[in-house]
């Protein structure tokens, strides 16, 4: 069964640094998220990309983060320069189809980052 | 602004029992609402989803209800294992808002 892939599994790096996460979607899936979850707190949305281009944005996902589908399988998740309290899980999603929100959403297996 | 909310925060039964976890959300006019499992350490296994047409969607021991009107789903688990062990997410899923997760632990 198709699945969507997260590399690394864990990335350590020092605060101020910059960081991109890898994510593989489903080959046949057009829209794409990001989430993250801090340890012991709720999943929350970042950032959904549709098109080549930002559809949605949380108020978390600020001039510090930026996404990217470089090529026909990968989606990036860039943070410029990192802050302590950007460490945690971070999760990308896909979906089919395009106008529907009645479509799934699966995700991959998350990126942990930590920052020291 | 949707605010989900899961109760209780962790639940513990023993092996055979059937339990119901519960999620509510602020705002009614939603379009669908997906369950999800995780396990620790580990991504998001997504069970159901329903759309807000329906009432209510089963996969195998699971069955997941939608009550828009009260804001409430249920998540039904029939013959709990110990495999089922894990905590289980419900999102509404046109704001991408999630609640914080019923741990369920079941005991052999």
């Amino acid at each position: 069964e198709p699945e969507v892939t997260q590399t690394p599994s864990h990335q350590v790096t020092q605060m101020g640094q910059e960081v991109i996460l890898r994510c593989v979607p489903i080959s046949n899936h057009l829209y794409f998220y990001w989430y993250r979850q801090i340890l012991g707190q709720k999943v929350e949305f970042l950032v959904s990309f549709y098109n080549n281009e930002i559809s949605e944005k949380s108020e978390i996902f600020d001039d510090q983060f930026s996404v990217e589908r470089p090529d026909g399988s990968n989606f990036t998740l860039k943070i410029r320069s990192t802050k302590l309290e950007d460490s945690a899980m971070y999760f990308c999603a896909s979906r089919r189809l395009a106008g529907a929100l009645t479509d799934t959403q699966y995700f991959g297996p998350g990126t942990r980052l930590t920052v020291l | 602004k949707q605010e989900v909310t899961q109760i209780p925060a962790a639940l513990s039964v023993p092996e055979g029992e059937n339990l119901v976890l519960n999620c509510s959300f602020t705002d009614s006019a939603i379009y669908n609402l997906q369950w999800f499992r995780q396990d620790p350490g580990k991504g998001l296994t997504s069970l159901l989803l329903i759309q807000s047409s329906q009432r209510e969607q089963t996969s195998g021991r699971l069955n997941a209800s939608l009550d828009k009107s009260s804001g409430r789903s249920t998540l039904y688990i029939a013959a709990s294992q110990p495999g089922d062990s894990a905590t289980y997410l419900c999102a509404v899923m046109d704001d991408m808002r999630f609640g914080a997760g019923t741990r369920l632990t079941v005991k052999p």
